[in-house]
């Protein structure tokens, strides 16, 4: 079966510092990956995808970054964090062909 | 871009009731997910609809893809304490374009 990983869980930075958010996935392989920021507000804003190593869409234009270096490896980076990072972020896979996306348990992340 | 319109924005019901929530949409999609997220972790898949007119069941929760394929259905029979969370609905358009378009999510509240 397979399973998705995050980490870390919780994680509090002070602004301006770097991030670093990974996400790994097993039991699968080519799998289309996918970064996801929730607000306080409860929607879920698409940040990136990947439907292949190196291979990254960016959604919406930020502060952030995505890199996928391995084929079940994705990570979120950022080089200086702001206030309005701070969110909940959420990792999902899906199979290479198919809509049905598989969330991951997410990481708290407190910008100070 | 797409949207989805999710209602109601929250739900306060006693144990025992039938819920039903709805997501509704200007644009035709070819999926319709339906997930359920439990506070401080990732949202989990509860059904998958691929056809116009599908009904689907998963337990005590029914979803239903609309015929006009703009609009889907999701009702909780008989509800329970742990059926506390926040529901998302989610479409696909179809085609190689393998992102989601999330509804705002329903906050159900269950009082025992």
């Amino acid at each position: 079966s397979q399973t998705i990983h995050q980490w870390p869980a919780t994680l509090v930075q002070p602004v301006g510092s770097p991030l670093s958010l990974e996400c790994t996935v097993e039991g699968t392989s080519n799998p289309n990956l996918y970064w996801y920021r929730q607000a306080a507000g409860r929607g879920l804003q698409l940040l990136f995808y990947s439907v292949g190593i190196g291979q990254i869409s960016s959604e919406v234009p930020q502060n952030l970054s995505a890199s996928r270096p391995q084929d079940r490896q994705f990570i979120l980076s950022s080089k200086k964090l702001l206030l309005s990072d701070s969110g909940f972020y959420l990792c999902a896979w899906s199979k290479t062909s198919g809509y049905e996306q598989y969330f991951g348990p997410g990481t708290r992340l407190t910008v100070t | 871009g797409q949207q989805l319109n999710q209602s109601p924005q929250s739900m306060f019901i006693q144990e025992g009731e039938d819920v039903s929530m709805n997501c509704t949409s200007s644009s035709i999609f070819n999926t319709w997910l339906w997930y359920k997220q439990d506070p401080g972790e990732g949202p989990v898949l509860l059904i998958a609809l691929y056809k116009a007119g599908e009904l689907t069941s998963n337990g005590r929760l029914t979803a239903q893809f609309g015929i006009t394929r703009k609009d889907s259905f999701l009702n909780i029979s008989a509800s329970i304490p742990s059926d506390v969370g926040i529901y998302f609905c989610a479409g696909q358009g179809g085609g190689s374009n393998y992102k989601l378009t999330f509804g705002k999510g329903t906050l159900l509240t269950v009082n025992p």
